[in-house]
């Protein structure tokens, strides 16, 4: 089993519509979560992070944590073409590294 | 503040021969870590190094791979008898102190250097 899991997609979302993103992660010892996003030929470049259970909301992206179910997820309210990229997420499972699943690709359509 | 820092951005070679990646942490960042990420793939973990302890080499996929960081800065990654299969696109990230148990830390990645082995 994959330490962190994410499905590869695409996911395709008409503009202004809600696109969620969807992360499971297999080590119950984990502590932090995060959410990267990578253009397409770009370096990965941090989102936002999440340690508590439940929400987290910054502007138009909420993170959500259920660690009972080890799963974590990214909303992005009123998608935008410029939101069309790959959505890594990022598991801490030991106190000095991240474990980065293989990414989510999003696309949103005008 | 200037990021992390990568050179050369892009290294076309030959099959055979070795080939060295620099990276520039951001300043004051005990912690560097390598990827590797393969088209269209997720990033692959390669070598870790924090402040003065010995790195940890867990990912290093073979013998040919070798990184070293001098004076607590700067890396370099060595790939020797460069592979077709080593083609790919490695990236450099550093961190504060490489702790993320609450969230007060995170990796920042350099524009990552793109290795066309022929």
């Amino acid at each position: 089993q994959k330490e962190v899991e994410q499905n590869s997609g695409p996911l395709s979302v008409p503009e202004g519509a809600i696109a969620s993103l969807n992360c499971t992660y297999s080590d119950r010892g984990s502590q932090s979560f995060f959410w990267y996003r990578q253009y397409s030929g770009k370096s990965p470049e941090l989102i936002m992070f999440i340690y508590s259970n439940g929400d987290k909301e910054d502007g138009r992206f909420t993170a959500q944590l259920n660690k009972a179910s080890q799963y974590v997820s990214l909303l992005i309210r009123d998608s935008q073409p410029s939101d069309s990229a790959t959505y890594l997420c990022a598991v801490n499972p030991y106190t000095d590294k991240l474990i980065f699943g293989t990414g989510t690709r999003l696309q949103v359509f005008p | 503040g200037a990021g992390v820092s990568q050179s050369p951005s892009n290294k076309v070679t030959e099959k055979g021969k070795d080939v060295e990646l620099r990276c520039d942490p951001i300043s004051g960042h005990t912690a560097l870590y390598w990827y590797r990420q393969s088209l269209g793939q997720g990033l692959e973990f390669l070598i870790y190094f924090q402040g003065n302890s010995a790195p940890d080499k867990s990912g290093l996929p073979s013998d040919r791979f070798s990184a070293e960081r001098t004076g607590g800065s700067v890396s370099t990654l060595t790939i020797q008898r460069t592979q077709q299969e080593d083609s790919a696109v490695y990236l450099c990230a550093s961190s504060l102190e490489g702790v993320y148990t609450q969230g007060d830390d995170t990796q920042y990645f350099g524009p990552g250097t793109r290795l066309t082995v022929l």
